[in-house]
C-alpha cells in the first residue's frame, strides 16, 4: 500500500463548479499535512497546510480527519487558472523533516 | 529577493558522464532535500541534509551523490552508476519543526535532466 494515495483524475468540470479531491495517508503517527499544487512542467508550490480544525483560503477548503486517515481539498467556484495538478503531501513516520508526496490529482478546468 | 535558484535549467547528458545540478537557497533555511520526479509520478526523496555538513540518504539514494559545505548550498551529482537518470530534478528547503519552522518546504524551478 502507498504511504499516500490519490486519485490521479483527471478531474474535468466546468468553470464555476465546485470539485474535491480526497487523500488517504497509511502513517497514523504523521503530523504535517498540506496540498501542493503543480503546473504543467513546473515546480511545486504550496496552496494550503492542513490542520485538525480544517481551514479556508478563499475558494479553497481544506480538512484532515485523523480517525479515517484522509484529507479533503474543495475547490469551489473553479477558474480556467485552477487547472493543475494537486499533490497531497504527509509528514513521514521517520522523521519530521521528511514529507511524503502523494502522485497528484489533475484538474482540467474547461470554459 | 529571497528564493531558492537551480541551474541549469535544461540539461542534455552522454551515457556514462557524471553531472553535477546546482541548488541554491538564500532563504537561510536549515534543511535542505532533493528530490527526483518521472512523467505521471510522485516526488521520490534522494537526499536531504538538516544541516551543513551532515546529508542522509533518501528512497532512491543508488547513483547520486551530494554535499553540504554551505548552508546556501546543495548540489547534486548524478553518476554513471545511475540507471536511469532522465528525470524532473527538484530541490527545496525548509525550516524544521524542532528548529522553530512548520516543515513546510520551498522548492527551486527545477533542472530537466535528458541522457542522450
Amino acid at each position: 500500500r502507498k504511504e499516500v494515495e490519490q486519485d490521479p483524475g483527471p478531474f474535468n468540470v466546468p468553470e464555476g463548479a465546485t470539485v474535491a479531491f480526497n487523500c488517504t495517508y497509511s502513517n497514523s503517527a504523521s503530523q504535517s499535512f498540506f496540498w501542493y499544487r503543480q503546473d504543467c512542467r513546473k515546480e511545486p508550490k504550496l496552496l494550503m497546510s492542513v490542520y485538525s480544525s480544517g481551514n479556508e483560503d478563499g475558494r479553497f477548503t481544506a480538512q484532515l480527519n485523523r480517525a479515517s486517515q484522509y484529507i479533503s481539498l474543495l475547490i469551489r467556484d473553479s477558474k480556467l487558472s485552477d487547472s493543475a495538478t494537486y499533490l497531497c503531501v504527509v509528514s513521514s513516520m521517520d522523521s519530521s523533516y521528511k514529507l511524503i508526496f502523494g502522485s497528484g490529482t489533475r484538474l482540467l478546468v474547461r470554459p | 529577493d529571497g528564493g531558492i535558484t537551480q541551474s541549469p535549467k535544461y540539461l542534455f547528458r552522454k551515457e556514462g558522464q557524471n553531472v553535477t545540478l546546482s541548488c541554491e537557497q538564500n532563504l537561510n533555511h536549515d534543511a535542505m532535500y532533493w528530490y527526483r520526479q518521472d512523467p505521471g509520478q510522485g516526488l521520490r526523496l534522494i537526499y536531504y541534509s538538516q544541516i551543513v555538513n551532515d546529508f542522509q540518504k533518501g528512497d532512491i539514494a543508488e547513483g547520486y551523490s551530494v554535499s553540504r559545505e554551505k548552508k546556501e548550498s546543495f548540489p547534486l551529482t548524478v553518476t554513471s552508476a545511475q540507471k536511469n537518470p532522465t528525470a524532473f530534478y527538484l530541490c527545496a528547503s525548509s525550516i524544521p519543526v524542532n528548529s522553530g519552522g512548520t516543515d513546510t518546504q520551498y522548492f527551486g524551478p527545477g533542472t530537466r535532466l535528458t541522457v542522450l
